[in-house]
């Protein structure tokens, strides 16, 4: 299997500019988390999805985040408006919610977002 | 909410040498999964401790979960430059049936000097 995989790697934009993540998560899994990780605060999630439903995102900063899944192999992450305190690495996370490892989430690379 | 504090923040070892890693809870541990990062990538699953008194091993790596004490430790033998990375630990926060949520802690940055 291919793993969790982000894209883009990296993203710079700037201050007031859209930004979207995307994620796929691991083929079978049917827990998606996003998370944001700063030397400040560590690694933070944002919300997470169950079977593309979204259960929990009380972590979402603003209402300048969204989150979406529209099937079960993609997850976007959207920024609208970018701010510089948005800079951070985010990452995206898949769990298969079934059997003995059923916690285990396993990490995509994350994007390094740079917002001027 | 439940915190996870891991201690040392960061260390840094000689090669061949031992070390441990600690992550304390400010509540009951139901679960602890051990992850290790290197710089600019995602974080890896080492391990997970589910039961009070558990230990588990892979390779030099050891993880004791000790519920009473509310902790976690990981120890390394003989370490090597590989082992160098940030390690983290997450825990269930909410333990309820269909919470699949992990906090995590800060991290412990270590360095091994070859």
């Amino acid at each position: 299997d291919a793993g969790v995989i982000q894209s883009p790697r990296h993203e710079v934009t700037e201050m007031g500019q859209e930004v979207t993540l995307r994620c796929k998560p691991i083929s079978g899994h049917d827990y998606l988390f996003w998370y944001r990780q700063t030397m400040m605060r560590g690694l933070e999630l944002l919300i997470y999805f169950n079977n593309n439903v979204p259960i929990d995102d009380s972590g979402m900063p603003e209402d300048r985040f969204s989150a979406k899944m529209p099937n079960a192999s993609f997850s976007t992450l959207k920024i609208q408006p970018s701010e510089p305190r948005d800079s951070a690495v985010y990452f995206c996370a898949s769990s298969n919610g079934q059997g003995a490892g059923k916690n285990i989430q396993y990490f995509g690379a994350g994007t390094r977002l740079s917002v001027l | 909410s439940q915190e996870l504090e891991q201690s040392p923040q960061s260390l840094i070892v000689q090669e061949g040498k031992n070390l441990t890693i600690n992550c304390t809870s400010s509540k009951t541990l139901y679960g602890l999964y051990w992850y290790k990062q290197k710089y600019g990538e995602g974080l890896i699953f080492l391990m997970m401790l589910q039961k009070g008194g558990e230990e588990k091993s892979h390779e030099k790596i050891t993880a004791k979960l000790d519920e009473k004490k509310q902790q976690s430790s990981l120890h390394i033998t003989a370490s090597q430059p590989s082992h160098a990375g940030i390690y983290l630990c997450g825990a269930d926060p909410l333990r309820r049936a269909g919470s699949y949520q992990l906090t995590f802690g800060k991290g412990t940055k270590l360095s091994v000097i070859p």
